[in-house]
């Protein structure tokens, strides 16, 4: 597996308003997954995004991957106070099933 | 409910000591992993196992060890204990089959006095 640099490190939003973080990695992937973790808790899976998709959507998440560019981007649309969290990208390759996390991104949703 | 369980929750203990660390995996998971994650070094895979077997190893110290159990659950040891060992230990499960995502359990705090 290799690791995902998130980007930006923090991100400091208004409730209602929609957060997009994005994720770089350096190789060709399987798949990218993302994860949030609440503060002290452990990492919730929130969405995986195989190579030769382009974007998928979950409720109130979407994410994109652009495999030319190795990015990929998350997008919470109508944040929540409850979305506050640190945001993980972890792309996969080969047959690693272990996953190589960043620093994330933090996302704060002010009330 | 992620369906993973570790326990202790919190742990405190000093230098130079030894701890082991339990993990129950979902219901039907085959492979367990072990994380760290403290301030300066972020969330760090350790070790895996699958089925019993020692499948991966990452950033783990020769002072940790681990093992799988027949019943799937597993242990982390750390033993001669250091400051610097204090960190959140994650533990996470998968079904390891195809593009299967993991899921973690709520961590153990251990803090080095």
């Amino acid at each position: 597996s290799q690791q995902g640099e998130e980007d930006p490190q923090a991100l400091s939003i208004q409730e209602g308003e929609n957060a997009t973080m994005n994720c770089s990695y350096k190789t060709s992937i399987n798949n990218l997954q993302w994860y949030r973790q609440n503060s002290g808790r452990g990492l919730v899976h929130l969405i995986l995004i195989r190579s030769n998709e382009r974007e998928k959507h979950s409720g109130r998440l979407r994410v994109t991957l652009d495999t030319s560019k190795k990015s990929s981007s998350l997008l919470i649309t109508a944040s929540r106070a409850a979305d506050t969290a640190s945001y993980f990208c972890a792309p996969s390759s080969g047959s690693a099933r272990q996953l190589t996390f960043g620093s994330g991104t933090q996302l704060t949703v002010l009330p | 409910d992620s369906g993973v369980t570790q326990t202790p929750k919190h742990l405190i203990t000093a230098t130079g000591q030894r701890v082991t660390l339990r993990c129950s995996p979902r219901s039907g998971d085959l492979s367990v992993y072990w994380y760290q994650q403290s301030l300066d070094q972020g969330l760090q895979f350790l070790i895996q196992y699958y089925n019993g077997e020692e499948r991966a190893k990452g950033n783990i110290l020769e002072r940790f060890s681990a093992q799988q159990f027949p019943d799937l659950h597993s242990e982390l040891n750390l033993s001669s204990l250091e400051l610097g060992d204090s960190a959140l230990y994650f533990c996470a499960s998968s079904a390891d089959r195809g593009d299967q995502p993991q899921h973690f359990g709520d961590g153990t705090r251990l803090s080095i006095l």
